[in-house]
């Protein structure tokens, strides 16, 4: 049973352009939402993360949007770089203060392409 | 410098072999975890330690098997019992004490290790 379901599954986008990924959930415990990006034969690393109390952050280029009636989160990347080039992945977990443990449920990830 | 180190990088395991992934941190962290990594599934918890001689399964530890005997160190054995076993692996951990407030409750991973099962 996934719980955070991630598109599209991979994108292409010219330098310059915007990405867009979009994240849904179901388990309305779940209070924080980071992103991972993922170089080919890496792990992942931290990108950027957010909590249900607001509904926008950014930085630099990267801003999460949040919609908590609606469930769903998503990660825009401005001004697309060829760098940007990875596998970017969404994932929620409780607080993780509270939980046992920072159990992150994580959607299947999308393939970001940025053409020069 | 600090952090995750896993190895092998590659293995190559024949059916019916039990294998083992090893995973070293030195960032002082008291939690770890193991995940599996499969083409367009994300990634999967099989096991997490939050702290020593202690661990919990995770969404698919069938045919997996951890120790926790040192804070450093939390190998994975993918036995023969786990019929499709492969993937690429990936070890993580964080700080997990409840004073630590300051922590962003980031996972840090390691370079992961991928298993092919010949």
């Amino acid at each position: 049973q996934q719980q955070v379901k991630q598109s599209p599954q991979s994108l292409i986008v010219q330098k310059g352009g915007i990405s867009i990924i979009n994240c849904a959930y179901e388990n309305t415990a779940f209070d924080y939402f980071p992103w991972y990006q993922q170089f080919p034969g890496k792990g992942p690393a931290l990108l950027i993360a957010i909590r249900p109390d607001v509904s926008e952050k950014k930085e630099g280029r990267f801003t999460i949007s949040f919609n908590k009636s609606a469930k769903q989160f998503s990660l825009h990347i401005m001004d697309s770089q060829p760098g940007d080039s990875a596998t970017y992945f969404c994932a929620a977990s409780t607080s993780w203060i509270k939980a046992a443990g920072n159990k992150l449920t994580f959607g299947g990830g999308t393939r970001v392409l940025v053409k020069p | 410098d600090g952090g995750i180190t896993q190895s092998p990088k590659y293995l190559f395991r024949k059916e019916g072999q039990n294998v083992t992934l090893s995973c070293e941190q030195n960032l002082n962290h008291d939690a770890m975890y193991w995940y599996r990594q499969d083409p367009g599934q994300g990634l999967r918890l099989i096991y997490y330690s939050q702290i020593v001689n202690d661990f919990q399964k995770g969404d698919i530890a069938e045919g997996y098997s951890v120790s926790r005997e040192k804070k450093e160190s939390f190998p994975l054995t993918v036995t023969s019992a786990q019929k499709n076993p492969t993937a690429f692996y990936l070890c993580a951990s964080t700080p997990r004490r409840l004073a630590d407030l300051s922590s962003t409750g980031e996972l840090f991973f390691g370079e992961g290790s991928r298993l092919t099962v010949l």
